[in-house]
């Protein structure tokens, strides 16, 4: 069945410091990509998504190719803010509801 | 954007009893609403797929009896953890998918249930 892999947090970062968050997923067919960000007593907010092999998402800074000869679509930003603070999900859908990564804390410190 | 709300943000209650939590959307209709469960250090998984006007649809291995969908309206949607046990204690999050928005659904806040 499909699934998603990304990082166990939590990731500490200083401000203006780059972040990378791995994801890695398994799936049949061409599913579409999602990153998904939480803030603190918040729902979670589409970041940015990709529907094909080589599609790039971006928003916010934040950028993440979909990778079909890794099955990765890491997600990176080169200059981290204090209000980044929050969890970061990963997820695909193919033909099936969105299956989710378990989700990676980001805590920036200026 | 589109706004979900959920209700209790938090609640605490004794093995036995019932808990209902409500999702709404605020701004759109939503004919589908999907209710997620969420353990600590986990992903979230899908519970079940509420269906306005119909039976929800279950994800294998989910009690029916146990966790009771009412999609009432077009905006609301309700999860009752019936006879809840400690082992419920959990966040529920619910989503909901706005027409037009293809990709996109929605979440709501969650709610943190914890039986005693």
């Amino acid at each position: 069945g499909n699934s998603v892999t990304q990082m166990e947090g939590p990731v500490t970062l200083s401000e203006e410091a780059f972040l990378t968050i791995n994801c890695t997923y398994t799936a049949t067919g061409y599913p579409s990509l999602f990153w998904y960000v939480q803030y603190p007593g918040e729902g979670l907010q589409l970041l940015l998504k990709a529907t094909k092999a080589d599609d790039k998402g971006s928003n916010k800074g934040f950028e993440a190719t979909y990778r079909k000869e890794t099955t990765s679509f890491h997600l990176e930003k080169g200059s981290v803010q204090v209000s980044d603070s929050a969890v970061y999900f990963c997820a695909l859908r193919g033909n099936t509801p969105l299956v989710f990564g378990k989700g990676t804390r980001l805590s920036v410190i200026a | 954007g589109a706004v979900v709300s959920q209700h209790p943000s938090r609640v605490i209650c004794k093995s036995g009893t019932s808990v209902k939590i409500e999702c709404r959307s605020l701004d759109f209709q939503a004919t589908t609403m999907f209710w997620y469960r969420q353990f600590p250090k986990q992903s979230l998984m899908l519970m079940a797929t509420s269906n306005e006007g119909s039976k929800a649809t279950y994800e294998q291995g989910v009690e029916k009896d146990k966790f009771l969908i009412n999609h009432a309206s077009l905006t609301l949607s309700t999860l009752t953890v019936t006879s809840a046990h400690p082992e419920d204690s959990s966040f529920y999050i619910c989503s909901a998918p706005k027409r037009g928005g293809r990709y996109e659904q929605y979440f709501g806040p969650g709610t943190r249930l914890t039986v005693t």
